[in-house]
């Protein structure tokens, strides 16, 4: 079967402070897909990166950074000088089969000016 | 385009009442899929469907119907309401039935039932 695990639940921290939301996952398939999602207090849900099981390479997008780690099972991400606007929900999720997501249930970051 | 787009946006719902979700794409998707939000639970897939006439079940189906019958419609039935229904609704697209393609997600139906 196939889990995510965001063990944090909620995330407080002052602004340009960078912080760093965890990702565990367990899955039997060699060949998977990882992602996250953001959610703002408007609620809808924003794609922010894919990453497939053979790329463990990390990437970076502006302040945004993701460490792929297989041999832990872990899909990271980091927010560097993090800023009010990136206050939300942000999930996790894992793809398998035939593209079903499964979440891990979020991790609420809360930055305060 | 607009993308992924659902009616209503809210509603409320009397226990035993039926309704539908509406959800529709304009970007030629084959993968069409609704998912459920309930607090500390993330996301939860109900049905999903890899293309017009082909639906099957997710995660949480009992209490749901779902039917394709175009690309770029899939809409959600509950036929007889309950409170366990209360949630917040997404559906979702993406170019294909593979492993891995990318999901967008509509707004949502913030759904009540008393």
């Amino acid at each position: 079967a196939q889990k995510v695990t965001q063990a944090q639940t909620e995330i407080s921290v002052v602004e340009k402070e960078d912080v760093t939301l965890d990702c565990v996952y367990e899955t039997r398939d060699t060949t998977y897909y990882l992602f996250w999602y953001k959610q703002p207090p408007s609620g809808e849900l924003v794609f922010l990166i894919r990453r497939n099981s053979f790329d463990e390479q990390n990437e970076i997008s502006g302040r945004y950074s993701w460490n792929f780690q297989k041999s832990t099972s872990s899909f990271n991400f980091t927010i560097t000088a993090s800023q009010v606007v990136d206050s939300a929900v942000y999930f996790c999720a894992l793809s398998s089969g035939f593209q079903k997501l499964v979440f891990g249930t979020g991790t609420r970051l809360l930055v305060s000016p | 385009n607009a993308g992924v787009t659902q009616t209503p946006k809210f509603q409320v719902l009397k226990t035993g009442q039926s309704m539908t979700l509406q959800c529709a794409q304009d970007m030629n998707h084959e993968y069409m899929s609704w998912y459920r939000q309930d607090p500390g639970m993330g996301l939860r897939l109900i049905h999903y469907s890899v293309g017009a006439g082909i639906t099957d079940q997710g995660e949480v189906p009992n209490g749901y119907n779902v039917s394709r019958s175009t690309t770029e419609d899939f809409p959600l039935r509950l036929l007889s309401a309950a409170p366990s229904q209360t949630s917040v609704y997404f559906c979702a697209s993406s170019s294909g039935a593979i492993r891995g393609e990318t999901q967008y997600f509509g707004p949502g139906t913030r759904l009540l039932v008393l």
